[in-house]
């Protein structure tokens, strides 16, 4: 069975500093994808970034990139010049690629930048 | 609608109680799914419909949780005679093709259930 897991439970960084979020995953797959979603006050999930297993390209948005090691099954999310807005829960998901379209999340981190 | 509506937003139902939530997806969204997240978690797989076919339903709970989406449309789901381990945020979420898991879901705020 496929797990992910969280090992901060909460993180804090200055407003315009840099922060990583880690994650690591455990599965016997070759095809899947992993997320990073963002969870604010509302509790309306937003998916923040997503990489394809295949890609050895390290995907990037915006402000948001990740380090994506698959040998390592590790996938962490780097957030840059940290805003205000940034502060939510942050989970990591995994997804098996093919017919199954659940998403395994891990327990979060919540993050707080700090003015 | 512009999103995935849920309602309501907040329930509080006494233990024994039936309650039902609903979720609206995206106008023309074919796959919807459910998801429960407890206190301090990540959220956990409860159910996939493709249209009004229940694919997946090996995350309910018990037999006391029960999903369904008649018109491919609204869903609803039913849990009866709630129990205190039924407190959780329910959410929504529907995408528009089955096999779009790579582009993500659009969730709903959820239904935040708390049994007394």
């Amino acid at each position: 069975a496929q797990t992910v897991t969280q090992s901060q439970p909460e993180m804090s960084v200055q407003e315009a500093e840099t922060v990583t979020l880690s994650c690591t995953y455990d599965t016997s797959e070759n095809n899947y994808y992993l997320f990073w979603y963002k969870q604010p006050p509302s509790r309306q999930m937003i998916l923040v970034i997503r990489q394809e297993a295949y890609k050895q390209q390290n995907a990037t948005e915006n402000r948001f990139s990740v380090n994506f090691q698959k040998a390592a099954k590790s996938f962490s999310l780097k957030i840059s010049d940290s805003q205000l807005g940034d502060t939510a829960m942050y989970f990591c998901a995994f997804a098996q690629g093919g017919a199954t379209n659940k998403l395994i999340f891990g327990t979060g981190t919540l993050l707080a930048v700090q003015p | 609608g512009a999103g995935v509506s849920q309602s309501p937003r907040y329930k509080v139902a006494k233990r024994g109680q039936d309650v039902a939530l609903r979720c609206d997806p995206i106008s023309g969204h074919v796959s919807l799914f459910w998801y429960q997240q407890a206190l301090g978690q990540g959220p956990e797989f409860l159910t996939y419909f493709q249209n009004e076919a229940q694919l997946d339903k090996s995350g309910l709970p018990s037999d006391r949780f029960f999903a369904e989406r008649p018109e491919g449309s609204v869903s609803t789901l039913k849990i009866q005679r709630t129990q205190q381990e039924d407190s959780a945020v329910y959410l929504c979420a529907s995408s528009l093709e089955g096999s779009s898991i790579f582009y993500g879901y659009t969730f709903g705020s959820g239904t935040r259930l708390t049994v007394v």
